[in-house]
């Protein structure tokens, strides 16, 4: 079946350099969209990106992702992180017409000062 | 902004007793979601409706019921709670398509069952 992998559960890094969050997928479908949501804490998860086209970058809050359906990949980047971005996120799938999202583990991110 | 509402926020239950979590929204959202949380597995889908009188089984359903009895309310039922319940629940709503659109997750609720 459809499902989405999130390697890292924690990922740390020190305030002001990069961060990528690593995520992958397996699906038999070629319409489909790809997401990611961020939670932070004790509040409810919000989406912070989308992408349904193939290498193309997509961007928001200083957070970028490229779809690459070659490498079956949709990692989540960030240039320069902020004590700010510490949250749970989380990369999702959805497959036109089904309905639903499907969700990887979730990586939790903690900026150092 | 779309309005998720799940009552209650916490809960404690007995083994062997029923639970029953509610949802509701404002938003004429045709698609509701329950989800679980638990930590090194992310969100997992329960079971989700595409409107009145739907549900659909998701991923992990074995032990849990749904009732979509109007478009505004979802609710989620353990008939038969159990240690293993024990989680935070996410419900969501999201439009007919949601490829093209995010969902809209409530607070959550923190379910212990003891």
């Amino acid at each position: 079946g459809d499902s989405v992998t999130q390697t890292e559960g924690l990922v740390t890094v020190t305030e002001g350099l990069p961060v990528m969050l690593n995520c992958t997928y397996q699906t038999a479908y070629s319409d489909v969209a790809f997401f990611w949501y961020v939670q932070y804490l004790n509040e409810a998860p919000k989406l912070l990106l989308r992408s349904s086209t193939d290498n193309k970058r997509t961007e928001h809050q200083g957070f970028h992702a490229t779809l690459h359906k070659s490498s079956s990949s949709f990692h989540l980047q960030k240039s320069s992180v902020q004590l700010s971005d510490s949250a749970l996120y989380y990369c999702a799938l959805s497959v036109y017409n089904q309905g639903k999202l499907i969700f990887g583990q979730g990586t939790k991110l903690s900026i150092k000062p | 902004e779309a309005a998720v509402t799940q009552s209650p926020r916490n809960k404690v239950a007995v083994t062997g007793g029923k639970v029953t979590l509610s949802c509701n929204q404002t938003n004429n959202h045709n698609n509701m979601y329950w989800y679980r949380q638990d930590t090194g597995h992310g969100l997992r889908l329960i079971h989700y409706s595409y409107g009145a009188g739907s549900t659909e089984k998701g991923d992990i359903p074995d032990g849990y019921k749904a009732s979509r009895p109007s478009q505004e309310n979802f609710s989620l039922i353990l008939e038969l709670a159990t240690p293993s319940q024990t989680s935070v629940y996410f419900c969501a709503s999201g439009g007919r398509q949601i490829s093209n659109e995010r969902l809209f997750f409530g607070h959550g609720t923190k379910l212990s069952v003891l």
